[in-house]
């Protein structure tokens, strides 16, 4: 069983649509969440981490984690054409040095 | 602007032949991480390096070797010993007490035939 499993799609959703993506995750010891968004070719783009539970919220973007069900998740509201692209998720469990463990990515596509 | 820039965006080698990947960034991060993208696997962890004059090996190390003479600059070396060399690598920055905020280059893809 993999450290951190993702779904990898791709997930398609007309434009406007809100959009759930999800990692579920075995190391209980996990205590840094993080979103990257990867465009095609491109290198990943921090968009959001989160310490422990709970939710954070920056702009259309939600992420949330639910640390007794091991499973984190990333909302997108009024879901744009530029928001296609594989979305990745990556845990931790310090602050200090670690190697983070990323899941396998999530590729979306926002249909116009 | 602060960022990380990657050298050269493309490169094509033949079998046998050491290639070098240029990082260099300018954050003022303290660590600097050299990571391999392959399709339908997760990033994995070549080396890292967490102050200047040193490193350590990460999940993938055996084929790569890397020097930190500059808190900006973290060139990778793909040496021929590297068995499957064709992938996608990208530099990656932090500040050391914040590893789980890492900052991303574009990405060297690199091509051996």
């Amino acid at each position: 069983q993999k450290e951190v499993e993702q779904d990898p799609g791709p997930l398609s959703v007309p434009e406007g649509a809100i959009v759930s993506l999800n990692c579920t995750y075995s190391n209980s010891a996990f205590q840094y969440f993080m979103w990257y968004r990867q465009y095609s070719r491109k290198g990943p783009e921090l968009l959001m981490y989160t310490y422990s539970s709970g939710n954070k919220e920056d702009g259309r973007f939600t992420a949330q984690v639910d640390k007794s069900s091991k499973y984190i998740s990333l909302f997108i509201r009024d879901s744009q054409p530029s928001d296609s692209a594989t979305y990745l998720c990556a845990m931790s469990e310090r602050a200090g040095f670690q190697k983070l463990v990323f899941g396998t990515g999530t590729r979306l596509l926002v249909s116009p | 602007d602060g960022g990380i820039t990657q050298s050269p965006k493309y490169l094509f080698r033949k079998e046998g032949q050491n290639v070098t990947l240029s990082c260099e960034q300018n954050l003022n991060h303290d660590a600097m991480y050299w990571y391999r993208q392959d399709p339908g696997q997760g990033l994995r962890l070549i080396y890292y390096s967490q102050i200047v004059n040193d490193f350590q090996k990460g999940d993938i190390a055996e084929g790569y070797s890397v020097s930190r003479e500059k808190k900006e600059s973290f060139p990778l070396t793909v040496t021929s010993a590297q068995k499957n060399p064709t992938a996608f690598y990208l530099c990656a920055s932090s500040f050391r007490d914040r590893t789980y905020e890492q900052y991303f280059g574009p990405g060297t893809r690199l091509t051996v035939t």
